[in-house]
Parts: C-alpha cells; structure tokens; sequence
C-alpha cells in the first residue's frame, strides 16, 4: 500500500498561513489524498480530500503537485483552535473496505 | 443531526471482564468501522461492516467481535478485557467503504484496563 510522510510537528503564528507538506511517492493513479486533524481529546475530523486538481472548501485548501507525489494542505490563517494533528492519508474509492489507514501526522502547534 | 455517538465516554474494567462498547449513526451510512489508538500512535482499523448483516476483521481484531444487525448501530464487544486493550476506541461511519466520502467519527471511547 502506498505510504505517506509528514513531518512531526510544524509550528506557526496565529492568523498567518500554514502549508502542512506530505510526501506519497508512491501514489497510484487511483488514489484519492485526504487530510483529517484530529483536535484534542477528539475524534478525527475530515478536512479535505483530492484526487488530481487544487481543491478549495471552507476550512482549507489542498495544493496537489502534478506528478501526485506530493500535496500541501493550506490553512489560509490560521487560529488556536487549529491546532491539531494533521493526517495525510491515501485511500482508494470503491473498494479498500480496510478502512483509513492513519501515520502519526504532523502535529500543529499555533502561538498566540 | 447527531452524526455519530459513542457510549460510555469513559470505562474502567478489571482484566477479565467483558463490555460492549456502543455506536450508533444516524446518517444511514453503509459502512462503519472501529479503530483503536494508542498514546502518541494513529488509528488502527479493529473491525468494519459493509452493511447490515457483514462484518470482517481490519488489521488488529483479536480480543473483539462485532455484529451488525441494523444499518444504525455497530457494537464492538471485549470478550475479557486485558491491560493490552487500555486504549481510546474510536467509531466511524462513511456512506460507502473506499476513499471518495468523508468519515465522520465519534467523540471515542477512552478505556482503562487494570
């Protein structure tokens, strides 16, 4: 299965904007690339997802390069209450019942 | 709309003894999943369910069953607990299995085993 890497941990300023990278070398052309931010003492939240072209909505950006190796998820400014862990994850439509298969993502301290 | 709820929110059990863990969508999701987290670790997929009446394992099953009678609720059961399972159980639900929908996950379930 495709993996994906992300840094540990990533620290930015509030109300200034944050690009949380992921490498997936190893893609498939199949492969849809979602991000979900798990806050404290929560459960995992959906944040975006992509499959070849820049994707937009309301809580963030994704940025994917054209060879799909890798994507950058974009807070436009961020807040305290972004912080989070950040998980880039690859998942196949149709099948792959085996469910989202989480790293340990990146995790995102915001200074006030 | 209350998405998915997930009760107890916190549990202690003494090793050996057994508990089901409850979940209930209320999205008429098909598929729904447990994982388990460890400290410091992501999610693992513990067992899922295509729909009602199927279920299989994920990728750490043993020491849980599931069933899957009604299309809402998806119950995870500790047969005897052990320290091993001291975790935070996470529920999830998806309008199909696969990478083309959201997830949308309960608050979990933190469980202490002594």
């Amino acid at each position: 299965d495709a993996k994906t890497t992300q840094p540990n941990s990533m620290e930015s300023n509030e109300e200034e904007p944050v690009h949380l990278p992921c490498n997936h070398s190893t893609i498939s052309g199949t492969d849809y690339i979602h991000w979900y931010r798990q806050l404290p003492s929560q459960g995992p939240e959906y944040v975006i997802h992509g499959l070849t072209s820049n994707v937009n909505n309301r809580m963030a950006s994704l940025a994917i390069a054209e060879d799909r190796k890798s994507s950058t998820l974009i807070l436009h400014r961020a807040t305290l209450r972004d912080a989070a862990v950040y998980y880039c994850i690859l998942s196949k439509p149709g099948g792959g019942a085996d469910g989202l298969t989480f790293g340990k993502g990146t995790h995102l301290i915001i200074q006030p | 709309n209350a998405g998915v709820t997930q009760t107890p929110k916190f549990q202690v059990l003494k090793t050996g003894q057994s508990m089901t863990l409850q979940c209930a969508q209320d999205m008429n999701h098909e598929y729904m999943s447990w994982y388990r987290q460890d400290p410091g670790m992501g999610l693992r997929l513990i067992h899922y369910s295509v729909g009602a009446g199927i279920t299989d394992q994920g990728e750490v099953p043993n020491g849980y069953n599931v069933s899957r009678s009604t299309t809402e609720d998806f119950p995870l059961r500790l047969l005897s607990a052990a320290p091993s399972q001291t975790s935070v159980y996470f529920c999830a639900s998806s309008y199909s299995a696969g990478g083309i929908t959201e997830a949308f996950f309960g608050q979990g379930t933190r469980l202490t085993v002594v």
